[in-house]
This record gives C-alpha cells, sequence and structure tokens, in this order.
C-alpha cells in the first residue's frame, strides 16, 4: 500500500472549514484513498473514501487531485466534536487478491476551537 | 452503518491472569475481522487477522500463544491475552468488514486492558 504523509496537527475554529491535507504521491492505479478518524479513547471511524472522482457525504467532501497524488478531507463545518486524529490511508480495494487490512500512519491531530 | 461491538470496553487485571475481550458484528456477517493494539499516543499496529473457521494470521512480532485468537463464527471472534503483564497493558481494537468490495473496515469502541 502507498505511503501517506499527513500534517501532525491542525487547529480550526468551530463553524468553519477544516480541511485536512494528505499527499500520497505514490499511489497506484488502483488504490483508494480513505479517511479514518479517531476520537479520544474510541476505535476509528470510518469517513468517505474515494478512487479519483470528488466524494461527498453527509460526513464530509474529499477532493483528490487530478494526478491523484495528493487528496483534502473537507469537514463543511467543523464542531467541538471533530477534534479526533484524522488517518488518510491508501490501499487497493478488498476484492484484490492482496487486500488484507488498513495500516494507520500517525494522522492529523485535529483540533477545533471554540 | 455497520456496527461492531466490543466487549468489555474496560479490563483491570492482576500480572499473571487471562483476559478475553470479545468483538461481535452486530449487523452483518464478518468473515474477516482484525485486531489492533494502540500505545499511548501512538497509532494503530495490526496484530493479527482472524478468519471465521480458520487459524488467525499473525503480524510480525506478534506472540500467537500469548494473543490467543478465536473466530468461531460470522459474527465473533475473541482475543484473549495469557498470563497478562503490565507491558500488555494497551488499547486493543477490533474492526472486521462487510463482504461488499468497497469494502470499509467498521471499528469496535476498543477495550482499555490495565494489567497491575
Amino acid at each position: 500500500d502507498a505511503k501517506t504523509t499527513q500534517p501532525p496537527s491542525m487547529d480550526c475554529a468551530e463553524g468553519r472549514a477544516a480541511n485536512l491535507p494528505c499527499n500520497h504521491s505514490t499511489i497506484s492505479g488502483n488504490e483508494y484513498v480513505y479517511w479514518y478518524r479517531q476520537i479520544h479513547s474510541q476505535g476509528p471511524q470510518y469517513i468517505i473514501h474515494g478512487l479519483k472522482n470528488n466524494e461527498t457525504n453527509e460526513m464530509a467532501s474529499l477532493i483528490i487531485t487530478e494526478d491523484r497524488k495528493s487528496s483534502t478531507l473537507i469537514l463543511p463545518h467543523a464542531t467541538l466534536r471533530d477534534t479526533a486524529v484524522y488517518y488518510c490511508i491508501v490501499r487497493v480495494a478488498w476484492s484484490h487478491g492482496s487486500a488484507r487490512q488498513l495500516t494507520f500512519g500517525s494522522g492529523t491531530q485535529l483540533t477545533v476551537l471554540p | 452503518g455497520a456496527v461492531v461491538s466490543q466487549h468489555p470496553s474496560w479490563v483491570i487485571c492482576k500480572s499473571g491472569t487471562s483476559v478475553k475481550i470479545e468483538c461481535r458484528s452486530l449487523d452483518f456477517q464478518a468473515t474477516t475481522m482484525f485486531w489492533y493494539r494502540q500505545f499511548p499516543k501512538q497509532s494503530l499496529m495490526l496484530m493479527a487477522t482472524s478468519n471465521e473457521g480458520s487459524k488467525a494470521t499473525y503480524e510480525q512480532g506478534v506472540e500467537k500463544d500469548k494473543f490467543l485468537i478465536n473466530h468461531a463464527s460470522l459474527t465473533l471472534s475473541t482475543l484473549t491475552v495469557t498470563s497478562a503483564h503490565p507491558e500488555d497493558s494497551s488499547f486493543y481494537i477490533c474492526s472486521a468488514r462487510t463482504g461488499e468490495n468497497t469494502g470499509e473496515l467498521f471499528f469496535g469502541e476498543g477495550s482499555r486492558l490495565t494489567v497491575l
């Protein structure tokens, strides 16, 4: 699975958009970009994933650059409850023979400030 | 979304005792479950992959005789920490995937083990 690079920490004002970047310059054509977050002392929570098109769901939007070497997770209106460690993970889809599990990097600690 | 439940959410035990942690998929059948361990201020580290009806696959450096994994049904996997020691104190998290190809993983709430 391709390696990802994320800033270790970010702050965001409550009510503003939180934009979390992720670099994955070695991503392969069959690898997806997944985002999870982990609130303190809880298990990770799935947020969103995408291959090459931008994706949006009720939690967030995922913007993937045209060359797919980087992506941005957008929380449109951050709340205090969005304070968490956000993990960007790149991996092949489960249907691929080599797919086994998710490998977590260090992630970005997002702190939403009141 | 799919729900994965862990029990207990926290446990304190004496050194030398064994502790069992359960991981259940509540509304789907999970052929594969994963067990992670997370030390304070560190990321999740995969311990083992649990496949229903077969032996678990352990990651390098994880002692299979110390961390016993049983995946007896499509909705239940258990992790038993045998002869626990203080260095085994950690946050243990299980996850399970649905059968779908895009297959996001769903995680349990985690179980915090403290060995005195």
